[in-house]
């Protein structure tokens, strides 16, 4: 079965400064990578998503991923953080498992220092 | 285009009350998925429906957790009798047909907490 493993659970960066989540996964095929952003009391929203092709990928709010098979990581990157990007960040991986299922980390909570 | 919507945003009932959780898909999207968070823990996923048929239940807690989707359209999730342990936010995702999990949109999520 597939997994994913966020290992940081809270980051705390200054506006301005670069950021990376970390994401590992497990799953014994070629995996469909997404990360997911939820702002205090919204609901889930798609940054970005890796399916094939080009093992960077660009997302939303100016974030950007890279898969990197060897490592098994699909890490989220952004060069400048701001204020707004304070949220919790979801790493998943969608496989087939009965049917179509994305396969959550648990979160990594990021707070942004002013 | 509406995305998709949860009602209610927000519910708080005692131990042992039900609660009738309610998500309108993407028009056209015959896929429809519950996943949740319970406190603490991670996003999993509880059920997908392909039109009005349950596609695959294997997430689903336990029997006090009913699913349905009459007509292929809303759906709903009863939880009777909810339980402490049930608290957290519950989410609806859809898709178009044949779009697996590509193109899956989520909803707010609906916040239940049991006293």
């Amino acid at each position: 079965a597939q997994s994913v493993t966020q290992p940081d659970i809270h980051i705390t960066v200054s506006e301005g400064a670069s950021l990376e989540l970390r994401c590992n996964y497990s799953y014994g095929a070629t995996p469909y990578l997404f990360w997911y952003v939820q702002s205090p009391g919204q609901g889930l929203q798609l940054l970005l998503k890796y399916f094939s092709g080009d093992t960077l990928v660009q997302g939303i709010k100016g974030f950007e991923a890279e898969f990197k098979r060897s490592q098994s990581s699909f890490n989220l990157r952004k060069p400048s953080v701001h204020w707004s990007d304070a949220a919790e960040y979801f790493c998943a991986v969608g496989a087939w498992a009965g049917s179509y299922q994305l396969t959550f980390g648990k979160g990594t909570k990021l707070s942004v220092i002013p | 285009e509406a995305g998709v919507t949860q009602f209610p945003s927000h519910s708080v009932i005692e131990k042992g009350q039900t609660v009738t959780l309610r998500c309108d898909p993407i028009s056209g999207h015959d896929n429809l998925y519950w996943y949740r968070r319970v406190m603490g823990k991670e996003i999993k996923f509880l059920l997908h429906f392909v039109k009005e048929s349950k596609q695959d239940e294997s997430g689903m807690p336990n029997n006090r957790f009913l699913a349905e989707r009459t007509g292929g359209t809303y759906s709903t999730l009863k939880v009777q009798p909810a339980e402490l342990e049930d608290s957290g936010v519950y989410f609806c995702a859809s898709s178009q047909p044949g779009a697996g999990v590509n193109t899956i949109y989520f909803g707010e999520g609906s916040w239940l907490t049991v006293v």
